[in-house]
């Protein structure tokens, strides 16, 4: 069966302090892997799609990338406006529906 | 280009209603798909829509059910309300399956 479990559940970083939060998946076959993000009561935001193994993906103080089994983003030098859910996802080849994780909601104090 | 856009924001009904919610699709998306998201959860996977046609389901009972029209906008029906049914409905649209979804801001639906 296709999952996704993301990690830590929360997350609580010092504005400056760097980290990663990961999306580990099992799919038959693919398709794509997407990193949302989503503030309170509002719909999730686009981020990254990753499709391959070894790809890599940057944005402003995110960046993620992609193995076989996981996916990281990275957050250099959060600032307060990074907090927010952020949710990973997966398509398989079988299915164009998006597979979500529970989500890691990061909170960055100033 | 205008984005994902649902109706309405906040709803509240009654156990055993019926509620339709709505979606307009991204301009050129043709693929429309619909989530369920628990309070603290990830979305949850509903039903897809392909050029009108149902081409995916999750594990959700008949009592909730669609449609696509013409102009790729999109509804959702659910019957018989039940409280477990509160949660926000999140509407995605595609240029083709598995590839770039958009999401409105999704329908907070209040079941009491």
């Amino acid at each position: 069966e296709d999952q996704v479990t993301q990690s830590p559940e929360a997350l609580r970083l010092q504005e400056g302090e760097s980290s990663s939060l990961n999306c580990s998946y099992t799919v038959s076959g693919l398709r794509g892997l997407f990193w949302y993000r989503q503030d309170p009561g509002k719909g999730p935001e686009f981020l990254f799609t990753l499709y391959s193994a070894g790809e890599e993906k940057e944005k402003e103080r995110l960046k993620a990338t992609l193995t076989k089994k996981e996916s990281f983003l990275h957050i250099t030098a959060p600032k307060p406006e990074d907090s927010a859910t952020y949710l990973c996802a997966v398509t398989s080849s079988n299915t164009g529906k998006l597979i979500f994780g529970q989500g890691t909601t990061l909170q960055v104090k100033p | 280009e205008t984005g994902v856009t649902q109706s309405p924001t906040h709803l509240i009904k009654t156990r055993g209603q019926q509620v339709t919610l709505r979606c307009s699709s991204q301009s050129g998306h043709n693929t429309v798909s619909w989530y369920q998201q628990a309070l603290g959860q990830g979305p949850q996977f509903i039903f897809q829509y392909y050029r009108e046609e149902e081409n995916g389901r999750g594990n959700f009972p008949p009592r909730f059910s669609g449609l696509q029209f013409p102009n790729y906008s999109s509804e959702l029906n659910v019957n018989a309300l039940e409280l477990d049914d509160s949660a926000l409905y999140l509407c995605a649209s595609s240029r083709s399956q598995g590839y770039g979804y958009t999401f409105g801001s999704g329908t907070r639906l209040t079941v009491v």
